[in-house]
Protein backbone atom coordinates (compact mmCIF):
# COMPACT_ATOMS: atom_id res chain seq x y z
CA UNK A 1 0.00 0.00 0.00
CA UNK A 2 1.10 3.65 -0.48
CA UNK A 3 2.64 5.30 2.18
CA UNK A 4 0.76 8.49 3.16
CA UNK A 5 2.15 11.94 4.93
CA UNK A 6 0.47 14.49 6.19
CA UNK A 7 1.48 17.35 8.67
CA UNK A 8 0.82 16.19 11.94
CA UNK A 9 -1.45 18.70 13.54
CA UNK A 10 -3.22 22.27 12.38
CA UNK A 11 -6.11 24.48 14.13
CA UNK A 12 -9.70 26.04 12.20
CA UNK A 13 -11.54 28.36 12.83
CA UNK A 14 -14.96 27.44 14.21
CA UNK A 15 -17.46 27.87 10.95
CA UNK A 16 -14.51 27.87 9.06
CA UNK A 17 -13.85 25.89 6.13
CA UNK A 18 -10.71 23.14 7.13
CA UNK A 19 -8.56 21.48 4.07
CA UNK A 20 -6.88 18.94 5.49
CA UNK A 21 -3.67 17.75 2.95
CA UNK A 22 -2.25 14.09 2.31
CA UNK A 23 0.66 13.04 0.72
CA UNK A 24 0.59 10.11 -1.61
CA UNK A 25 3.17 10.61 -3.93
CA UNK A 26 3.78 6.61 -4.80
CA UNK A 27 0.14 5.64 -5.08
CA UNK A 28 -0.44 2.90 -7.55
CA UNK A 29 -3.59 3.42 -9.97
CA UNK A 30 -5.64 1.28 -8.24
CA UNK A 31 -5.34 2.81 -5.04
CA UNK A 32 -8.11 4.29 -3.38
CA UNK A 33 -7.56 7.41 -0.96
CA UNK A 34 -9.65 7.02 1.48
CA UNK A 35 -10.21 9.00 4.86
CA UNK A 36 -11.14 8.70 8.44
CA UNK A 37 -11.20 10.64 11.68
CA UNK A 38 -11.12 9.26 15.01
CA UNK A 39 -12.47 11.17 17.83
CA UNK A 40 -10.81 11.33 21.11
CA UNK A 41 -11.24 7.56 22.78
CA UNK A 42 -13.62 6.65 20.10
CA UNK A 43 -13.15 3.72 17.41
CA UNK A 44 -12.29 5.42 13.64
CA UNK A 45 -15.13 6.47 11.34
CA UNK A 46 -15.59 6.85 8.07
CA UNK A 47 -15.67 9.99 5.99
CA UNK A 48 -15.20 9.52 2.26
CA UNK A 49 -12.94 8.01 -0.62
CA UNK A 50 -12.04 8.79 -3.80
CA UNK A 51 -10.39 7.54 -7.09
CA UNK A 52 -9.49 10.42 -9.31
CA UNK A 53 -12.68 12.48 -9.11
CA UNK A 54 -13.68 15.31 -6.77
CA UNK A 55 -16.07 13.68 -4.19
CA UNK A 56 -18.88 15.05 -1.84
CA UNK A 57 -20.84 13.74 0.58
CA UNK A 58 -22.80 15.04 3.83
CA UNK A 59 -19.71 15.14 5.49
CA UNK A 60 -16.93 16.48 3.24
CA UNK A 61 -15.17 17.06 0.46
CA UNK A 62 -12.09 15.55 -1.15
CA UNK A 63 -10.01 17.22 -3.61
CA UNK A 64 -7.24 14.74 -5.51
CA UNK A 65 -5.07 16.62 -7.86
CA UNK A 66 -4.82 15.05 -11.54
CA UNK A 67 -1.88 13.44 -11.30
CA UNK A 68 -3.14 11.83 -7.61
CA UNK A 69 0.22 12.55 -5.76
CA UNK A 70 -2.12 14.19 -3.30
CA UNK A 71 -5.28 15.05 -2.19
CA UNK A 72 -7.24 17.42 -0.06
CA UNK A 73 -9.93 16.75 2.54
CA UNK A 74 -12.25 19.63 2.97
CA UNK A 75 -14.51 20.38 5.76
CA UNK A 76 -16.64 23.08 4.36
CA UNK A 77 -18.15 24.47 7.92
CA UNK A 78 -16.17 23.11 10.89
CA UNK A 79 -17.68 22.66 14.47
CA UNK A 80 -16.24 21.91 17.68
CA UNK A 81 -17.18 18.73 16.93
CA UNK A 82 -15.00 18.12 14.53
CA UNK A 83 -11.99 18.06 16.64
CA UNK A 84 -10.41 14.57 15.94
CA UNK A 85 -7.52 12.76 14.04
CA UNK A 86 -7.77 13.05 10.78
CA UNK A 87 -6.57 9.90 8.72
CA UNK A 88 -5.78 9.70 5.10
CA UNK A 89 -5.55 6.06 3.84
CA UNK A 90 -4.31 4.62 0.26
CA UNK A 91 -5.99 1.12 0.34
CA UNK A 92 -6.27 -1.05 -3.34
CA UNK A 93 -9.58 -1.74 -5.31
CA UNK A 94 -8.54 -5.29 -5.18
CA UNK A 95 -6.98 -6.08 -1.78
CA UNK A 96 -7.20 -9.07 -0.55
CA UNK A 97 -8.51 -8.31 2.54
CA UNK A 98 -9.54 -5.00 4.75
CA UNK A 99 -6.46 -4.64 6.40
CA UNK A 100 -5.92 -0.63 6.87
CA UNK A 101 -2.84 0.60 7.36
CA UNK A 102 -3.08 3.98 9.50
CA UNK A 103 -0.14 6.73 9.71
CA UNK A 104 -0.10 8.91 12.28
CA UNK A 105 -2.55 11.37 11.05
CA UNK A 106 -3.35 14.73 11.21
CA UNK A 107 -4.63 16.25 15.05
CA UNK A 108 -7.21 18.75 14.05
CA UNK A 109 -8.20 21.18 16.86
CA UNK A 110 -11.21 23.25 15.83
CA UNK A 111 -11.49 26.54 17.89
CA UNK A 112 -14.44 28.88 18.93
CA UNK B 1 -28.96 -0.63 11.99
CA UNK B 2 -27.25 -1.70 14.92
CA UNK B 3 -23.30 -0.89 14.77
CA UNK B 4 -20.85 -2.71 15.86
CA UNK B 5 -20.59 -3.65 19.38
CA UNK B 6 -17.33 -4.50 21.42
CA UNK B 7 -17.68 -6.07 24.84
CA UNK B 8 -16.45 -5.21 27.74
CA UNK B 9 -15.99 -1.26 27.05
CA UNK B 10 -13.24 -1.84 29.90
CA UNK B 11 -10.94 -4.28 31.51
CA UNK B 12 -8.26 -4.45 34.06
CA UNK B 13 -6.08 -7.54 33.95
CA UNK B 14 -3.09 -8.81 35.90
CA UNK B 15 0.46 -9.58 33.98
CA UNK B 16 0.63 -12.99 33.12
CA UNK B 17 -3.46 -13.24 32.45
CA UNK B 18 -5.49 -13.57 29.66
CA UNK B 19 -8.31 -11.93 28.19
CA UNK B 20 -10.95 -12.63 25.60
CA UNK B 21 -13.28 -9.80 23.63
CA UNK B 22 -15.74 -9.82 22.13
CA UNK B 23 -16.73 -8.29 18.70
CA UNK B 24 -20.32 -8.37 17.24
CA UNK B 25 -20.08 -7.09 13.48
CA UNK B 26 -22.86 -5.31 12.27
CA UNK B 27 -25.80 -7.23 10.51
CA UNK B 28 -24.90 -8.49 7.26
CA UNK B 29 -21.40 -7.95 7.21
CA UNK B 30 -18.89 -11.01 7.42
CA UNK B 31 -15.37 -9.39 7.50
CA UNK B 32 -14.29 -8.12 10.94
CA UNK B 33 -11.16 -6.46 11.80
CA UNK B 34 -9.09 -6.03 14.99
CA UNK B 35 -6.86 -3.28 15.54
CA UNK B 36 -4.75 -2.68 18.18
CA UNK B 37 -4.44 1.21 19.44
CA UNK B 38 -1.35 2.63 21.60
CA UNK B 39 0.07 5.85 22.15
CA UNK B 40 3.07 5.03 21.02
CA UNK B 41 2.66 2.28 17.87
CA UNK B 42 -0.65 3.92 16.57
CA UNK B 43 -3.30 2.41 15.41
CA UNK B 44 -1.75 -0.89 13.89
CA UNK B 45 -3.72 -4.06 12.39
CA UNK B 46 -3.81 -7.77 14.47
CA UNK B 47 -5.68 -10.12 12.16
CA UNK B 48 -8.55 -10.33 9.93
CA UNK B 49 -11.43 -13.04 9.93
CA UNK B 50 -13.88 -13.65 6.91
CA UNK B 51 -16.23 -16.59 6.83
CA UNK B 52 -14.67 -18.38 10.06
CA UNK B 53 -11.56 -17.90 8.37
CA UNK B 54 -8.14 -15.63 9.25
CA UNK B 55 -7.66 -13.74 5.86
CA UNK B 56 -4.77 -11.65 7.18
CA UNK B 57 -2.59 -11.16 10.15
CA UNK B 58 -0.45 -8.51 11.41
CA UNK B 59 2.82 -8.41 12.79
CA UNK B 60 1.93 -9.21 16.27
CA UNK B 61 3.25 -12.46 18.52
CA UNK B 62 1.51 -15.58 19.07
CA UNK B 63 0.05 -14.61 22.17
CA UNK B 64 -2.36 -12.94 19.90
CA UNK B 65 -5.42 -14.94 18.49
CA UNK B 66 -8.66 -14.50 17.21
CA UNK B 67 -11.30 -16.43 15.54
CA UNK B 68 -14.96 -16.05 14.09
CA UNK B 69 -17.93 -18.10 14.28
CA UNK B 70 -20.73 -18.82 11.99
CA UNK B 71 -23.26 -15.75 12.72
CA UNK B 72 -20.06 -13.77 11.83
CA UNK B 73 -19.08 -12.87 15.41
CA UNK B 74 -15.92 -12.41 16.43
CA UNK B 75 -13.02 -13.15 19.56
CA UNK B 76 -10.07 -12.19 20.53
CA UNK B 77 -7.57 -13.59 22.74
CA UNK B 78 -4.46 -12.19 24.11
CA UNK B 79 -2.02 -15.24 26.14
CA UNK B 80 0.56 -14.22 28.94
CA UNK B 81 -0.59 -10.74 28.91
CA UNK B 82 2.98 -8.12 29.23
CA UNK B 83 2.28 -4.43 30.16
CA UNK B 84 2.92 -3.75 26.99
CA UNK B 85 -0.59 -5.11 25.68
CA UNK B 86 -2.16 -1.93 27.25
CA UNK B 87 -4.21 -0.86 24.38
CA UNK B 88 -7.28 0.12 23.25
CA UNK B 89 -8.80 -2.69 21.14
CA UNK B 90 -10.96 -1.60 18.01
CA UNK B 91 -12.92 -4.16 15.97
CA UNK B 92 -14.01 -3.19 12.44
CA UNK B 93 -16.39 -4.55 9.90
CA UNK B 94 -17.03 -4.24 6.61
CA UNK B 95 -19.71 -6.24 4.39
CA UNK B 96 -17.24 -8.29 2.30
CA UNK B 97 -13.55 -8.67 1.66
CA UNK B 98 -11.18 -6.99 -0.07
CA UNK B 99 -13.12 -4.09 -1.95
CA UNK B 100 -13.48 -0.52 -1.73
CA UNK B 101 -16.41 -0.45 0.96
CA UNK B 102 -15.56 1.61 4.09
CA UNK B 103 -14.88 -0.52 7.95
CA UNK B 104 -17.30 0.66 10.78
CA UNK B 105 -15.25 0.31 13.69
CA UNK B 106 -16.52 -0.14 17.44
CA UNK B 107 -16.23 1.62 20.46
CA UNK B 108 -13.44 -0.56 21.62
CA UNK B 109 -12.50 -2.48 24.42
CA UNK B 110 -9.76 -0.67 26.66
CA UNK B 111 -7.79 -3.11 28.24
CA UNK B 112 -5.03 -2.01 31.12
CA UNK B 113 -2.80 -4.37 32.19
CA UNK B 114 -1.14 -4.14 35.86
Amino acid sequence: DAKTTQPPSMDCAEGRAANLPCNHSTISGNEYVYWYRQIHSQGPQYIIHGLKNNETNEMASLIITEDRKSSTLILPHATLRDTAVYYCIAFPSKAAGNKLTFGGGTRVLVKP
Amino acid sequence: KAGVTQTPRYLIKTRGQQVTLSCSPISGHRSVSWYQQTPGQGLQFLFEYFSETQRNKGNFPGRFSGRQFSNSRSEMNVSTLELGDSALYLCASSPRQGTNTEAFFGQGTRLTVV
